[in-house]
């Protein structure tokens, strides 16, 4: 069974650009998160969708920053616009259980805002 | 702040030789979970423990978990090279709405 699949791996933008990154859950898994993860702040929970519901997004830094689940098998999540800060690696992850139950990781999305 | 805290930072040891992480977290938890990831990779789960447990195995893995003392600690044995990575504890607060809060890991490298 295929994983959780991200796209693209690799974004270099110029600050001001729009980012869209794209996310595909594993099949049958009805939560989905999407987390940022930079060497200073670690692994952070961005936001978490159940049933394709937006539950927390707490965790959005900030209005630049929206998420999408427009159907079971895909997600957004767009950055308009980009700032050099928002470099990191963004992963999307997917969970058959809801976010007490073990989570599984895409490969992530590297970004860099030059 | 971190609900999981991982220590030590680094951890550098030859290969055969054992491995120990701790994690220390500050609120009840339901369960704890540790995570691999491989250089330029997403995480990867390796085990669970629920706050009712005491240790569990995995293959070379063996996981701990001390409630009374808020901490939990991971142990590789007979470590090869291919261990090599970061390990991340997680843990799931008690409460409604709760979720995994990740630690900032754990960069452990084997030497061949």
């Amino acid at each position: 069974d295929a994983g959780v699949i991200q796209s693209p791996r690799h974004e270099v933008t110029e600050m001001g650009q729009e980012v869209t990154l794209r996310c595909k859950p594993i099949s049958g898994h009805n939560s989905l998160f999407w987390y940022r993860q930079t060497m200073m702040r670690g692994l952070e929970l961005l936001i978490y969708f159940n049933n394709n519901v937006p539950i927390d997004d707490s965790g959005m830094p900030e209005d630049r920053f929206s998420a999408k689940m427009p159907n079971a098998s895909f997600s957004t999540l767009k950055i308009q616009p980009s700032e050099p800060r928002d470099s990191a690696v963004y992963f999307c992850a997917s969970s058959p259980l809801g976010p007490r139950n073990t989570i599984y990781f895409g490969e992530g999305s590297w970004l860099t805002v030059v | 702040s971190q609900q999981g805290e991982e220590d030590p930072q680094a951890l550098s040891i030859q290969e055969g030789e054992n491995a120990t992480m701790n994690c220390s977290y500050k609120t009840s938890i339901n369960n704890l979970q540790w995570y691999r990831q491989n250089s330029g990779r997403g995480l990867v789960h390796l085990i669970l423990i629920r706050s009712n447990e005491r240790e569990k195995h995995s293959g070379r893995l063996r996981v701990t978990l001390d409630t009374s003392k808020k901490s939990s600690s991971l142990l590789i044995t007979a470590s090869r090279a291919a261990d090599t990575a970061s390990y991340f504890c997680a843990t799931e607060k008690t409460g409604a709405n709760s979720k995994l809060t990740f630690g900032k890991g754990i960069t452990l490298s084997v030497r061949p």
